[in-house]
């Protein structure tokens, strides 16, 4: 049984950067694919990107040049890092596990607000 | 990359069958067998249901079924129950090595 924990800060101040980390327990980080995702408050899931350790990633085109994820195989996490963040941005964050072309795991996730 | 289409909204009677649409182009659905189907519930982490067009997770109800043909795949719920109630995202594998959601449909069981 796979059970992710996303976790950071809860507020983060416009053109700041978001961080947030996913503790993996019941697979190792090192030999999976996993992404993040979003979804709005009250709209529709959005995919950020995904990674496959130790160097494997994929973007949304529209975050690219913003949109960072790394696996601390050591911690067995996944850590996405977002920059240059505005209002837009306020979301809820996943972490999920890929399988077979699809997302299999989902955590809780967590809701970020950008706002000073 | 563009959202795929899916109705805003759908609904059927406790018992009988509601299908919802997810509608992409060329580069996504028209071109990989990798459609997947989420169910989501209110303050919910969304649930997979249907992965590789067709394809269910252990633990999924045969009640959920999905299909695909040219740029439009489609989940159909059969046999209404109240707790099917739920919004419904649909994903598709893209090319770039992108992945691109539906817009989402709410369910609502009459």
């Amino acid at each position: 049984q796979v059970h992710l924990q996303e976790s950071g800060p809860r507020l983060v101040n416009p053109s700041g950067t978001l961080s947030l980390t996913c503790t993996v327990s019941g697979a190792p980080a090192s030999r999976n694919w996993w992404s993040w995702a979003r979804q709005p408050p009250g709209k529709g899931l959005e995919w950020i990107g995904e990674i496959h350790h130790p160097g494997t990633t994929n973007y949304n085109p529209s975050l690219r040049s913003r949109a960072s994820i790394l696996v601390d195989e050591s911690k067995n996490q996944v850590s996405l890092s977002l920059e240059s963040v505005s209002a837009a941005d306020t979301a809820i964050y996943y972490c999920v596990r890929g399988f077979d072309n699809s997302f299999d795991d989902w955590g809780q996730g967590v809701l970020v607000t950008v706002s000073s | 990359q563009s959202a795929l289409t899916q109705p805003p909204s759908a609904s059927g009677s406790l018992g009988q069958s509601v299908t919802i649409s997810c509608t992409g182009t060329r580069s996504d659905v028209g071109l990989y067998n990798y459609v997947s189907w989420f169910q989501q519930h209110p303050g919910r982490a969304p649930k997979l249901l249907i992965f590789k067009v067709s394809n269910r997770p252990s633990g999924v109800p045969d009640r959920f079924s999905g299909s695909k043909s040219g740029n439009t795949a489609s989940l159909t719920v059969s046999g209404l129950q109240a707790e099917d109630e739920a919004d419904y995202y649909c994903s598709s594998f893209a090319a770039g090595s992108n992945y691109v959601f539906g817009t989402g449909t709410k369910v609502t069981v009459l």
